[in-house]
C-alpha cells in the first residue's frame, strides 16, 4: 500500500505556480520522496525526488517539511500540458525500494 | 532522462494465446526492472521486480506461471503473458533503473495496450 495521501483533484490557472501538497506521515528516515506524472494513456514521467533538502530542476522545485511528514511539488508556470496525475510516492528499503503509486492528484490547468 | 522503449505500444491477440511485451533501456544498463499494470481510471499496480540474471520477484496475488519476465541483459527485459482471457486486458508498463538504490530515479516506458478478444 502507497504510504501517501493526495488530495484527489486540483486545478491550477495557465501561468500560475501549481503546488500539490503531499502527506507521508509514516516516513522512515532514510526513504526518499518521489514525485511522478501521468498523462493519459502514456507512462509516468519521472519529475523530481528528494530525501530532506529542498530539491529544484528544470520541471519543477520539491518542498520537504522539516519533520519530512509531507512535501509540496511546485510547478512555477503552468501550461495546459501539465495537466495530469501527480504521484508522490515515498520510496526505501522496506519497500525493496519498489516505486507503490497511490492514487495521485489530477492536476487540471485551465486558461 | 533517460529512455525506455516499449514494444508493441499495442497489442490485440485472440483468447488463449501468449504475447510477449519487451522493454528496453536504450542509454543506460538497467539492473532492475519492474513492470506495472493499469487498469482503466485506476492507478499503476506493481506486478513485479526483476533484477538481471535473476529470478523476477512477483507481488502478492501475481501468479508467476501466468506472467513470466525474463530480464536476461541489462538492457533488456520481457513479459509473456500466457494463455490470454480477455480479463487480462490492460496497459502494461515497464520502468527500469541503473540500480536498485532508493535514490536512483526509474524511468518509464510509454507502455503497452494489450486487448484480448
Amino acid at each position: 500500500d502507497a504510504k501517501t495521501t493526495q488530495p484527489t483533484s486540483m486545478d491550477c490557472a495557465e501561468g500560475r505556480a501549481a503546488n500539490l501538497p503531499c502527506n507521508h506521515s509514516t516516513i522512515s528516515g532514510n526513504e526518499y520522496v518521489y514525485w511522478y506524472r501521468q498523462i493519459h494513456s502514456q507512462g509516468p514521467q519521472y519529475i523530481i525526488h528528494g530525501l530532506k533538502n529542498n530539491e529544484t530542476n528544470e520541471m519543477a522545485s520539491l518542498i520537504i517539511t522539516e519533520d519530512r511528514k509531507s512535501s509540496t511539488l511546485i510547478l512555477p508556470h503552468a501550461t495546459l500540458r501539465d495537466t495530469a496525475v501527480y504521484y508522490c510516492i515515498v520510496r526505501g528499503s522496506e519497500y525493496g525500494n519498489k516505486l507503490v503509486f497511490g492514487a495521485g492528484t489530477i492536476l487540471r490547468v485551465k486558461s | 532522462g533517460a529512455v525506455v522503449s516499449q514494444h508493441p505500444s499495442r497489442v490485440i491477440c485472440k483468447s488463449g494465446t501468449s504475447v510477449k511485451i519487451e522493454c528496453r533501456s536504450l542509454d543506460f544498463q538497467a539492473t532492475t526492472m519492474f513492470w506495472y499494470r493499469q487498469f482503466p481510471k485506476q492507478s499503476l499496480m506493481l506486478m513485479a521486480t526483476s533484477n538481471e540474471g535473476s529470478k523476477a520477484t512477483y507481488e502478492q496475488g501475481v501468479e508467476k506461471d501466468k506472467f513470466l519476465i525474463n530480464h536476461a541483459s541489462l538492457t533488456l527485459s520481457t513479459l509473456t503473458v500466457t494463455s490470454a482471457h480477455p480479463e487480462d486486458s490492460s496497459f502494461y508498463i515497464c520502468s527500469a533503473t541503473r540500480g536498485g538504490l532508493m535514490n536512483t530515479e526509474a524511468f518509464f516506458g510509454q507502455g503497452t495496450r494489450l486487448t484480448v478478444v
